[in-house]
């Protein structure tokens, strides 16, 4: 079985800019949740979703947003990108256990 | 707020030489607390889920033991392919957010 996917790889933008980020649950899994990675420290959560709906968000600005898809499929876009957005993005899927499943990643560098 | 704590930063380790990661957390209510291994650049790989104190879980060399406000990661006679950082993460009752501790670097020399 696959597992989550995400796409892009990798992701070079400039301050200002904005991008998408996407993401393919395990299949049958309804809910994704995003996490933002700084070099060097743990995962930070950004948005839970779960059929369509957001059922959690972080401590993010509002540059910082989410939606999930009818195949459960989710995009983060992040607006007006600053130098510190630059990390790994992580998406996460998980089923009716409390185990989240997590993607590769996708690596943005915001120059 | 809920607080997880891991120790040491970094371990280095000869090939065959036992240790033992630590995580303390506070937390008002655990629903579970999670060990996930994580090699550089990609995402994080479940390993273990502990529900109640007194648990215990293995897999292969490794062994999760859960307290009341500590966890414990053993790694009995590493591999250089334990290389990774080690996260432990917890979630709290009627939360659906994971908190991730910074992590312990582990290096196995061959």
């Amino acid at each position: 079985d696959a597992g989550v996917t995400q796409s892009p790889t990798h992701l070079i933008k400039t301050r200002g800019q904005h991008v998408t980020l996407r993401c393919s649950p395990i299949s049958g899994h309804k809910s994704v949740s995003w996490y933002q990675q700084v070099l060097g420290q743990g995962p930070q959560f950004i948005f839970q979703y779960y059929e369509k709906e957001e059922r959690g968000r972080g401590n993010f600005p509002d540059r910082f947003s989410a939606r999930q898809f009818p195949n459960y499929s989710s995009e983060l876009n992040v607006n007006a990108l600053l130098l510190g957005d630059s990390a790994l993005y992580l998406c996460a899927s998980s089923g009716t256990s409390n185990e989240q499943f997590f993607g590769p990643g996708t690596r943005l560098t915001v120059l | 707020e809920d607080q997880v704590t891991q120790s040491p930063e970094a371990l280095r380790l000869q090939e065959g030489e036992s240790s033992s990661l630590n995580c303390s957390y506070t937390v008002s209510g655990l629903r579970g607390l999670f060990w996930y291994r994580q090699d550089p650049g990609k995402g994080p790989e479940f390993l273990f889920t502990l529900y109640s104190a007194g648990e215990e879980k293995e897999k292969e060399r490794l062994k999760a033991t859960l307290t009341k406000k500590e966890s414990f990661l053993h790694i009995t006679a590493p591999k250089p392919e334990d290389s990774a950082t080690y996260l432990c993460v917890l979630r709290r009752s009627n939360d659906y957010k994971l908190s991730f501790g910074a992590g312990t670097t582990v290096t196995v020399r061959a």
